[in-house]
């Protein structure tokens, strides 16, 4: 089956550390996103990525970083420079930069220890 | 800038109610608007989407209009589910530099009971 898989499920962070959340597809999409959802809020765009080795700043991306090494990986790295990490973060894809409608994978939640 | 809003929850109904979940938007430009749905502990998955004026999207027995006029994108069932209880965000894509950017509003809880 096509689809984008997220791992871990949950993930526990300690202070000062860094932690890395993985996203996956194989639906042959361009563009990769990823976004944070608080509770009772909306999506907010953290990072995205039309091509392999290519990445833009989203609306809240200080804190965290990315890369895009190959089409169907596009892990984030929740940095210690993030002081409010906890959060359900979801990424998505679409098939190219001009396509609109994005498919979202199940999701990480993020916790603090 | 671009914005989305859209009522507020918890909404509850009783099974076989029938469902509007109201959402206007602010733009520029002809935005496509999108319905996604999460259910508990889940991801998005598109529900529906029109991509110009006057389009009627559906899916599963939802359906929305795109009213330019109002700027709307009401989201209306018939008759609910109880399976149909989720999260319900409505979004809209506009051209932000060469990508298209989704803009979400902030959800909305629904709940059926049977």
């Amino acid at each position: 089956d096509g689809g984008i898989t997220q791992s871990p499920k949950y993930l526990f962070r300690k202070e000062g550390q860094n932690v890395t959340l993985s996203c996956e597809q194989n639906l042959n999409h361009d563009a990769m996103y990823w976004y944070r959802q608080d509770p009772g809020q909306g999506l907010r765009l953290i990072y995205y990525s039309q091509i392999v080795n290519d990445f833009q700043k989203g609306d809240i991306a200080e804190g965290y970083s990315v890369s895009r090494e190959k089409k169907e990986s596009f892990p984030l790295t929740v940095t210690s420079a993030q002081k409010n990490p906890t959060a359900f973060y979801l990424c998505a894809s679409s098939i190219g930069s001009n396509q609109e409608t994005q498919y979202f994978g199940p999701g990480t939640r993020l916790l603090v220890l | 800038g671009n914005s989305v809003t859209q009522m507020e929850g918890p909404v509850t109904l009783s099974e076989e109610a029938f469902l509007t979940i109201n959402c206007t938007y602010t733009a520029t430009g002809y935005p496509s608007l999108f319905w996604y749905v999460q259910y508990p502990g889940e991801g998005l998955q598109l529900l529906l989407k029109a991509t110009k004026a006057d389009d009627k999207g559906s899916n599963k027995g939802f359906e929305a209009t795109y009213r330019k006029e109002t700027t709307s994108f009401h989201l209306e069932k018939g008759s609910v589910q109880v399976s149909d209880s989720a999260v319900y965000f409505c979004a809209l894509s506009a051209v932000g530099g060469s990508n298209y950017k989704l803009t979400f509003g902030k959800g909305t809880l629904l709940t059926v009971n049977p």
